[in-house]
């Protein structure tokens, strides 16, 4: 089974909108931690913002905000005032409490394209 | 630029050929992963060094497949008679030592695509 599932494989947003991807996951270690990365067409993978499955309160970083639901074992990134430089692929990931240290999985990736 | 550092960025090479990739980490990472992203997939671990010890191995990476750190500073990542299945991008990251077991973050690089004719 796939431990992380983006089902949006392109968005569109207009500038200064706000965006939302989605992301589930699947685990059974109670200890884990949630990551969204951004990847531009350069190839670089840009890390945006942290969840830890023990966090109460949403993870936010700038115009970033991760909406966690715990029970339904949602992770989904909210930009919010959505800029052209924010164009890239978006990439959700997974890391166990139990595995490997820095062992991510990743999900396939969002095409975010934000028009102006 | 202090980021994480991969030459080349690009090789392309002819089956059977060996490639050899480097990656220079962040100078104050002791941890060092190699992942594989393909078209499109997200990255995939491969390999995993504290310091100058390989202590992480993916099935994911054969025989043909062989990752050194000699000296716990720069990593380089060979690949032997090489195939068509292994064109894909090859990320490098290192990670602050201070990182607990959920919440590390790694650092990528750029990348070396690789193509196999």
């Amino acid at each position: 089974a796939q431990k992380i599932t983006q089902t949006q494989p392109g968005m569109f947003v207009q500038e200064k909108e706000a965006v939302t991807l989605d992301c589930t996951y699947d685990t059974s270690d109670p200890s884990y931690g949630l990551f969204w990365y951004k990847q531009p067409s350069s190839g670089e993978m840009i890390f945006l913002i942290y969840q830890g499955s023990y966090d109460q309160q949403n993870a936010t970083e700038g115009r970033y905000s991760l909406n966690f639901q715990k029970a339904r074992k949602s992770a989904n990134l909210v930009i919010s005032a959505s800029q052209l430089g924010d164009s890239a692929m978006y990439f959700c990931a997974m890391i166990e409490g139990g595995s490997t240290l820095g062992r991510l999985y990743f999900g396939r990736g969002t095409q975010l394209t934000v028009w102006p | 630029d202090t980021g994480v550092s991969q030459n080349p960025r690009h090789k392309i090479t002819k089956r059977g050929q060996n490639v050899t990739f480097r990656c220079d980490p962040i100078s104050e990472h002791n941890r060092l992963y190699w992942y594989r992203q393909t078209l499109g997939q997200g990255p995939e671990f491969l390999t995993y060094f504290q310091n100058e010890a390989q202590l992480e191995k993916s099935r994911l990476l054969s025989d043909r497949f062989s990752a050194e750190r000699p000296k716990g500073s720069f990593s380089t990542l060979e690949i032997q008679r090489t195939e068509q299945g292994d064109s894909a991008m090859y990320l490098c990251a290192s990670s602050d030592p201070g990182q607990g077991a959920t919440n590390e973050k790694l650092f990528f690089g750029s990348g070396t695509q690789l193509s196999v004719l």
